[in-house]
């Protein structure tokens, strides 16, 4: 149980596209999901939490601008990387945590490499 | 503040070999403590888990004790296999802060047959 698919896993595109990730929790609902990158050999630098409803909450540092985020169901949030350049290149996880069970832990994705030419 | 503090790696060790990859953290409140487990090119699992001090977290073979006294969540396990190369993450959470995972640098375990 407690399944998180984020699709898709690979993308490559050129500079200037917007590229879009999906994050969906397949066998429970998830009021809050969480939006991660990881460079290589680094650990996970939360981006922004998202909550279903409402607007998503960035870390500092962290251009809501640039980096969109949807959380238009208790399954599924997206997070979107608008006028995608080589720098955003990097790996993207999202976690989801189970709704109405705050204190239960967070189940990540497999992550998503991004890499923009 | 909060943060989780991890042992540098890489750690490369032989098969059947013991393991201790040390994790110590600070906290302002009473936080749930974590490993995961990140296999090259996936996301992350969580290996195991421990809410209180004193809780002991096991799984496929790994264990660790929250410790509050010196604030430590050391992972061993005692026969290391080669399938358990991977980074681990030792990982704190305070629900009453906004349930964020607040995560050590990671630890690089390589073992060899």
């Amino acid at each position: 149980g407690a399944v998180v698919s984020q699709h898709p896993s690979w993308v490559i595109c050129k500079s200037g596209t917007s590229v879009k990730i999906e994050c969906r929790s397949l066998d429970f609902q998830a009021t809050t999901m969480f939006w991660y990158r990881q460079f290589p050999k680094q650990s996970l630098m939360l981006m922004a939490t998202s909550n279903e409803g409402s607007k998503a909450t960035y870390e500092q540092g962290v251009e809501k601008d640039k980096f969109l985020i949807n959380h238009a169901s208790l399954t599924l949030s997206t997070l979107t990387v608008t006028s995608a350049h080589p720098e955003d290149s990097s790996f993207y996880i999202c976690s989801a945590r189970p709704h109405r069970r705050s204190n239960q832990p967070q189940h990540f994705g497999d992550g998503t490499r991004l890499s923009i030419l | 503040g909060n943060s989780v503090t991890q042992m540098e790696g890489p750690v490369t060790l032989s098969e059947e070999a013991f393991l201790t990859i040390n994790c110590t953290y600070t906290a302002t409140g009473y936080p749930s403590l974590f490993w995961y487990v990140q296999y090259p090119g996936e996301g992350l699992q969580l290996l195991l888990k421990a809410t209180k001090a004193d809780d002991k977290g096991s799984n496929k073979g790994f264990e660790a004790t929250y410790r509050k006294e010196t604030t430590s969540f050391h992972l061993e396990k005692g026969s290391v296999q080669v399938s358990d190369s991977a980074v681990y993450f030792c990982a704190l959470v305070l629900y009453n802060q906004g349930g964020k995972l607040i995560f050590g640098q990671g630890t690089e375990l390589s073992v060899k047959p």
